[in-house]
């Protein structure tokens, strides 16, 4: 069974720093593209990041580039998202989400329950 | 990259069809063939329902299907059914090998 469980979310001031983590299990980790998915409370779905599976191809939203970074330790069947100069629009449940597509593409065939994250003073 | 459009509500009768339509840009959903839905029930993870285009996931019911024509997508359910009320959102892969994500659509099961 297919299983993602984020871990690393919770209260960070403005402009701090936090880094979520999400362990795999269940999938040969190493086979694929990963992504983080975040939601805003009430509000709708927004992509953050993807990155391949041997780490070659790395992409972010523009709301996030240049202050956060997306890895991933295939190791460890771990993925990461390390962010910085957080802001209050930054609050939201950080999903992590398993990219099922075979070649081009993207689709978010497994997700794991998300950890929140709220920027606050 | 601007959100896909989508309607913010749509409704309908046990047994009745409803489409919700997902609009883009010649570079996103009008560019390529790589459409998802997904359906997210209140406090619940979001689940894929539809990926590029019109494949179904296994165990998804065949009462959703998926199409596309120029810069929209379409996401059909047919014999509606109670269940079936929750929030649907369309993405699609862009030239810049990013993501987009519409912004939802509430389903109510009258």
């Amino acid at each position: 069974e297919v299983q993602l469980v984020e871990s690393g979310g919770g209260l960070v001031k403005p402009g701090g720093s936090l880094r979520l983590s999400c362990a795999a299990s269940g999938f040969t980790f190493s086979s694929y593209s990963m992504n983080w998915v975040r939601q805003a409370p009430g509000k709708g779905l927004e992509w953050v990041a993807s990155i391949s599976s041997s780490s070659t191809y790395i992409h972010y939203a523009d709301s996030v580039k240049g202050r956060s970074t997306i890895s991933r330790d295939n190791a460890k069947n771990s993925l990461y998202l390390q962010m910085n100069s957080l802001r209050a629009e930054d609050t939201a449940v950080y999903y992590c989400a398993r990219d099922g597509a075979v070649l081009d593409g993207r689709n978010f065939d497994y997700w794991g329950q998300g950890t929140l994250v709220t920027v606050s003073s | 990259q601007s959100a896909l459009t989508q309607p913010a509500s749509v409704s309908g009768s046990p047994g009745q069809s409803i489409t919700i339509s997902c609009t883009g840009t010649s570079s996103d959903v009008g560019g390529y063939n790589y459409v998802s839905w997904y359906q997210q029930h209140p406090g619940k993870v979001p689940k894929l329902m539809i990926y590029d285009v019109t494949y179904r996931p296994s165990g998804v019911s065949n009462r959703f299907s998926g199409s596309k024509s120029g810069n929209t997508a379409s996401l059909t359910i047919s014999g509606l059914q109670a269940e079936d009320e929750a929030d649907y959102y369309c993405s699609s892969y862009t030239s810049s090998k990013t993501e987009v994500f519409g912004g939802g659509t509430k389903l109510t099961v009258l």
